[in-house]
């Protein structure tokens, strides 16, 4: 167990529609990433926050957005949702920034949308 | 901008062989180098990691890596694999800058079999 908690683990949801993927980091851990894992695309970095901003901004698309809240979780929001959405998102989470650590992966949010 | 290219999306060995699976990054200066394992709907396990030092690194499972600079490798070996290592095994890389610390960028992957 990585410690990262996500949630819910299976979405299933219709073109068009919008939905939010929660993560809960490991205690103690300020930096959230959040990734998409996909069978054409692979695996590639959507979005980070540390300690509530928005710290590196990779391959997310314009109806995606993320936050991190006061607690330290994040919700990934997902809009206007299209069939090539269909994934598994991956949150990860990191200690505090004293130096190189490494990210420890949620278990995933499998998307399926049809 | 990084890349990471992982030799062979499908590797198949016998239980007991060497396992090797092949990684190569494109940065001038050498990033930060991990390997992450990820069984069937399972999240990503941090297998190993190189950042500094010497050079061979020794991870969990009996895995270990070694980081060639003047190759730009990073390939991982396991001396006699087992049927519990069949899984997908991604390498990934970060930039050293403190930038992007974190953001991991990812190979393709490479699945893993093995036949007993």
């Amino acid at each position: 167990d990585s410690g990262v908690t996500q949630t819910p683990k299976h979405l299933i949801t219709a073109t068009g529609q919008r939905v939010t993927l929660r993560c809960s980091p490991r205690s103690g851990d300020l930096s959230v990433y959040w990734y998409q894992q996909s069978l054409d695309q692979g695996l590639q970095f959507l979005i980070q926050y540390y300690n509530g901003e928005e710290r590196a901004k990779g391959n997310i698309l314009e109806r995606f957005s993320a936050q991190q809240f006061p607690d330290l979780h994040s919700e990934l929001n997902l809009s206007s949702l299209e069939l090539g959405d269909s994934a598994l998102y991956f949150c990860a989470s990191s200690a505090r920034d004293r130096g190189f650590t490494e990210a420890f992966f949620g278990q995933g949010t499998r998307l399926t949308v049809v | 901008a990084q890349s990471v290219t992982q030799l062979g999306s499908h590797v198949s060995v016998s239980e007991g062989a060497l396992v090797l699976l092949r990684c190569n990054y494109s940065s001038s200066v050498p990033p930060y180098l991990f390997w992450y394992v990820q069984y069937p709907n399972q999240g990503l396990q941090l297998l190993l990691k190189y950042t500094t030092g010497a050079t061979l690194v020794k991870g969990i499972n009996g895995f270990e890596a070694e980081f060639k600079k003047s190759e730009t490798s990073f390939h991982l070996t396991k001396p006699s694999a087992h049927m519990s290592d069949a899984a997908e095994y991604f390498c990934a890389v970060s930039d050293r800058d403190g930038g992007s610390q974190g953001n991991l960028i990812f190979g393709k992957g490479t699945k893993l079999s093995v036949k007993p």
